[in-house]
Order: C-alpha cells, then sequence, then structure tokens
C-alpha cells in the first residue's frame, strides 16, 4: 500500500491550464477506472473533485477534468483561478476494499 | 444535507487508547459505506479503513491493521473508531466521510478531529 505519486507542486497563471500526474502501478490505478481527486484548502475538509477517473460530481465547475492512461491518472484544471490554489490528492482503489492516496500536490496561482 | 461531525479527539498518552465518533445527518446513515482518514500535521490524506453499510464487513490500511478498530451503530447514525496502542505517529486530524457517487469515491467528509499522541 504505498501512496500514489503526484508531483509536489505545479503552478500557473490565471487563465492557463495545469496538469496533475498521479502514478501508481498495475495493482491499483493500473487495474481500475476508480480514481478520485480531492481539493483541499488550508484547515478545510478535502472536497471531492473527480470520481471514477472522469465525471464530476454536482456543484463541481466543469473546468475540472480527469483522465487515465495505464498506470498514471491525470486532473486537468483549465482556465486557471484564484480560488484553485489548494492542494489536491488522488485516491484509487486498490482492491480487496483497500484504497490508497497520493503524496498530495500543491497547486499555486501565479 | 449530509453532515458529519467528528468528536473524541485530544492529547493522549503513548501506548493509551481512544475512541473516536462521528455522528451522521442528512442521509440514510445506514445506506452507506465509511471510512476514517486521517491526515499528520504538514501531510498528506492516509486512507485507514472502511466498514460496510451494514457493519458486516471491516477492511483496514496495513499501518492501523491490529491496532484500530472501526465499528458503527446504525440506530445511532454514528460511526466509531476504537484506536490502541497509540504511537506519536498517530498524531493527525482525523476525517471520517461518507461513499460516494460510485461506492468508490468519498462524497461527503466531516471536519475532521485531532488526534495528539504525546506524554
Amino acid at each position: 500500500q504505498s501512496a500514489l505519486t503526484q508531483p509536489a507542486s505545479v503552478s500557473g497563471s490565471p487563465g492557463q491550464s495545469i496538469t496533475i500526474s498521479c502514478t501508481g502501478t498495475s495493482s491499483d490505478v493500473g487495474s481500475y477506472n476508480l480514481v478520485s481527486w480531492y481539493q483541499q484548502h488550508p484547515g478545510k475538509a478535502p472536497k471531492l473533485m473527480i470520481y471514477e477517473g472522469s465525471k464530476r460530481p454536482s456543484g463541481v465547475s466543469n473546468r475540472f477534468s480527469g483522465s487515465k492512461s495505464g498506470n498514471t491518472a491525470s486532473l486537468t484544471i483549465s482556465g486557471l483561478q484564484a480560488e484553485d490554489e489548494g492542494d489536491y490528492y488522488c485516491c484509487s482503489y486498490a482492491g480487496s476494499n483497500t484504497y490508497v492516496f497520493g503524496t498530495g500536490t500543491k497547486v499555486t496561482v501565479l | 444535507q449530509v453532515q458529519l461531525v467528528e468528536s473524541g479527539g485530544g492529547v493522549v498518552q503513548p501506548g493509551r487508547s481512544l475512541r473516536l465518533s462521528c455522528a451522521a445527518s442528512g442521509f440514510t446513515f445506514s445506506t452507506y459505506a465509511m471510512h476514517w482518514v486521517r491526515q499528520a500535521p504538514g501531510k498528506g490524506l492516509e486512507w485507514m479503513a472502511v466498514i460496510l453499510y451494514d457493519g458486516s464487513n471491516k477492511y483496514y490500511a496495513d499501518s492501523v491493521k491490529g491496532r484500530f478498530t472501526i465499528s458503527r451503530d446504525n440506530s445511532k447514525n454514528t460511526l466509531y473508531l476504537q484506536m490502541s496502542s497509540l504511537r506519536a505517529e498517530d498524531t493527525a486530524v482525523y476525517y471520517c466521510a461518507r461513499e460516494g457517487y460510485s461506492g468508490y469515491d468519498l462524497c461527503c467528509w466531516g471536519q475532521g478531529t485531532l488526534v495528539t499522541v504525546s506524554s
């Protein structure tokens, strides 16, 4: 149950697009299309942004999109806005009713 | 609306036990799996445990298996986490979360309760 690998930080200017990668193994990300993504602002609880790899919950901006290729899932934020600053975590189902989170990525809007 | 409120956190000495609670409202608690996730200070999220909707099955991360026990009381709409043999590395904010749209995501989270293990 090793944590999924994410870049420590990603930054972009307002209006730009950024992509956060989430690399796992053939036992988790690669085996299931069950990656979810969470946004967390300082001192707050995480918020679900993407589930099942690419689906958005009601109320989440369509500027957020998810995809997967092989053992790597990705979250893309387009039209970057100041409110998008925060930490982002991926999470994958890892089989046998267990889950694993990513290491987390700090997004900075320049 | 879905509401999850954790309680029971505090300062505890190494080797001691502590029980956390998570009071649920705004949804039919007995029909959803529930999870515990923790976050050490300045660190990332760590999935810890899940209990199925009826409490029949429980699954744990290797890091807490054998020390922590997840349980629920559907008559009280409450989720629990019994923690024993606590270590300094168990210091974290503990969140309860409800399974979400796919059954494999966490749609709804509590505000968290801080557990500090220190002598």
